[in-house]
């Protein structure tokens, strides 16, 4: 159930600073989702995009879809150290309540 | 609201002992519950999803008779690990989705499972 790949693998970068952080996919959707996890602990959902949406916010949070380049970015602005965790990307499609997911981006906010 | 609660959240078990999960919608009732494994650094890997009052439906590769699914209520799933053996080691994490265009899913925080 995985067809996303996200990039990059790994992202370390100074408190404060922005993060930005690709997923792309390969079929037609319906919602994008981007989804958090802390180290050992289950997902959060962060931001819904839904395939005729082209951009989201959420406080710090901003989500951009392109579909036709089948591609979404998630940008995380004045990064704080408790953003440190795993951000996935994962879609659903028609009728079918399964989401695919992405590889993951492990982000590290350094103080 | 929408809340998931997963328990235990670390069990250690002899090789050969049945292990069972609980997974509860605290606050919703859930029209699907998703089970899913989790290996070190990676993305998740979807087992098995299951509605209630029916039989779960399995991914391909994954054991129904070893992954035992019940989704006896709106608000409960459990996921039995029978005769567990070292290799069925793993972070095992639950999910609900209350359905509808979002398909938002929530998720418990997961079950380490260590098997000696």
């Amino acid at each position: 159930s995985q067809q996303g790949e996200e990039d990059p693998q790994a992202l370390s970068i100074q408190e404060g600073e922005n993060a930005t952080m690709n997923c792309s996919y390969k079929t037609s959707i319906n919602n994008l989702q981007w989804y958090r996890q802390n180290s050992g602990r289950g997902l959060v959902h962060l931001i819904l995009i839904r395939s005729n949406e082209r951009e989201k916010h959420s406080g710090r949070l901003r989500v951009t879809l392109d579909t036709s380049k089948k591609s979404s970015s998630l940008l995380i602005t004045a990064s704080r150290a408790a953003d440190t965790a795993s951000y996935f990307c994962a879609t659903d499609m028609d009728s079918n309540y399964q989401l695919i997911w992405g590889a993951g981006t492990k982000l590290i906010i350094k103080p | 609201g929408a809340v998931v609660s997963q328990h235990p959240s670390w069990v250690i078990c002899k090789s050969g002992t049945s292990v069972k999960i609980e997974c509860r919608s605290l606050d919703f009732q859930a029209t699907t519950m998703f089970w899913y494994r989790q290996f070190p650094k990676q993305s998740l890997m979807l087992m098995a999803t299951s509605n209630e009052g029916s039989k779960a439906t399995y991914e391909q590769g994954v054991e129904k008779d070893k992954f035992l699914i019940n989704h006896a209520s709106l608000t409960l799933s459990t996921l039995t690990v029978t005769s567990a053996h070292p290799e069925d080691s793993s972070f095992y994490i639950c999910s609900a989705s209350r359905g509808g265009t979002k398909n938002i899913q929530y998720f418990g925080a997961g079950t380490r499972l260590s098997v000696l």
